[in-house]
């Protein structure tokens, strides 16, 4: 079974520029997450989704951020305008369910804002 | 909501030790406790979970222990080899999404 695609794996751009990431759910799964990581506050959640509908973006740094949920299987995280303290590794996880479920994690964007 | 605290946030051992993880939840609620290992450059992959109607679990080296009263998790790692050396996260869920520990960086010293 394919997991969760990510892409690009890494993206390196200028300060100022908008950024999109991207994100395949496993089949069948009906909640994703959006998480960020850096060595300084670790792993954080930014956003997450069930069934499409984003339930809780508590986590999303300020306006920059955004996210879509555009149909059951894909999801887009964009940063604009991109600042170099939004430099870290972005990763998106999808579950069965919201809660009392694993989540399974893509292998994440590594991004650099310069 | 809830808060999971981990400890230590280092851990060094000798090939073949035993090393121990301990976490706490506040959330009563929480009846889910994934644990992930995250190899340096690598995503966070679940080794093994337990849900709140069983004490312990265990897979192969590598078992958890939940005490719901006193509402702590543990991981241990029997017989450590040096590709345990990873961060190791865990979690708990209830009526909210996982809430992650901060990670424990362990360290197997061939």
């Amino acid at each position: 079974d394919a997991g969760v695609i990510q892409s690009p794996r890494h993206e390196v751009t200028e300060m100022g520029q908008e950024v999109t990431l991207r994100c395949k759910l496993i089949s069948g799964h009906n909640s994703l997450f959006w998480y960020r990581q850096t060595m300084m506050r670790g792993l954080e959640l930014l956003i997450y989704f069930n069934n499409n509908v984003p339930i809780d973006d508590s986590g999303m740094p300020e306006d920059r951020f955004s996210a879509k949920m555009p149909n059951a299987s894909f999801s887009t995280l964009k940063i604009q305008p991109s600042e170099p303290r939004d430099s870290a590794v972005y990763f998106c996880a999808s579950s069965l369910a919201a809660d009392n479920q694993p989540q399974h994690f893509g292998d994440g964007t590594r991004l650099s804002i310069l | 909501g809830e808060n999971v605290e981990q400890h230590p946030s280092t851990l060094s051992v000798q090939e073949g030790d035993s090393a121990v993880i301990k976490c706490t939840y506040s959330d009563s609620a929480s009846n889910y406790f994934p644990w992930y290992k995250q190899e340096l450059g690598k995503r966070p992959q679940l080794i093994i979970d337990i849900r709140s109607n069983v004490g312990e679990k265990k897979d192969q080296r590598i078992a958890v222990t939940l005490n719901k009263t006193a509402k702590h998790f543990s991981l241990h790692i029997t017989e450590t080899q040096p590709e345990d050396s990873a961060v190791y996260f865990c979690a708990a869920s209830g009526n909210t999404p996982l809430v992650f520990g901060k990670g424990t960086r362990l360290s197997v010293i061939a």
